[in-house]
């Protein structure tokens, strides 16, 4: 496989659900990160990792618990979501997180809350 | 604050009909500006990168020009797959972090 691969692709989940996110990266980048996209607005960031470490919490709920293993693999684990956070999550990386390369994004998982 | 405006927000051309869709922004020490296409149901994908003023990039029927001020995406002769939403993000010194448009949702008809 080459590029960002999501998983899953549509998740439909209760407010009390507790769920993960899973993204993996095949390009040998050191920068992974987490957007969230809503219908009518931009990108919105939520987290960076470069080299395993987080570098960037935009404010983000705490029911929202990102983990990165290894620069190859990020996850988003979800509990107790709200309604408002049904959304796209993208998933992107590039080489590292304070270069100005440019990021490589998944096809997103499509969040659904209940 | 980084910031980024796209125009129009919405585009319908005829095959053919060429274009050009607007990025202004507002950055301190841009170090980057970058194009994305989004199909819907996909993630963004990377078209150009732009680092200063002056500078072109030119892909297919997409050419990519940049100022101090605003960045155009121009689509000479498109045809119906070229049907997306063009992204525009830029990367500045201060936020060290890309910041994104709203996007520019082009159609164009056969």
């Amino acid at each position: 496989e080459t590029g960002v691969t999501q998983t899953p692709r549509h998740l439909v989940m209760g407010m009390t659900n507790k769920k993960s996110l899973k993204c993996e990266q095949h390009l040998g980048h050191n920068a992974m990160y987490w957007y969230k996209q809503s219908a009518k607005k931009p990108l919105e960031l939520m987290f960076v990792y470069n080299f395993k470490e987080q570098t960037e919490n935009n404010s983000v709920p705490s029911r929202f618990s990102p983990e990165c293993p290894n620069s190859s693999h990020l996850f988003l684990h979800l509990h107790t979501l709200q309604p408002e956070d049904s959304a796209l999550y993208l998933c992107a990386s590039s080489q590292d997180s304070y270069s100005n390369q440019p990021q490589h994004f998944g096809d997103g998982t499509r969040l659904s809350i209940l | 604050e980084d910031q980024v405006t796209q125009s129009p927000e919405a585009l319908r051309l005829q095959e053919g009909e060429s274009s050009s869709l607007n990025c202004s922004y507002t950055v301190s020490g841009l170090r980057g500006l970058f194009w994305y296409r989004q199909d819907p149901g996909k993630g963004p994908e990377f078209l150009f990168t732009l680092y200063s003023a002056g500078e072109e990039k030119e892909k297919e029927r997409l050419k990519a020009t940049l100022t101090k001020k605003e960045s155009f995406l121009h689509i000479t002769a498109p045809k119906p797959e070229d049907s997306a939403t063009y992204l525009c993000a830029v990367y500045g010194q201060g936020a060290q972090k890309l910041v994104f448009g709203q996007g520019t949702r082009l159609t164009i008809n056969p």
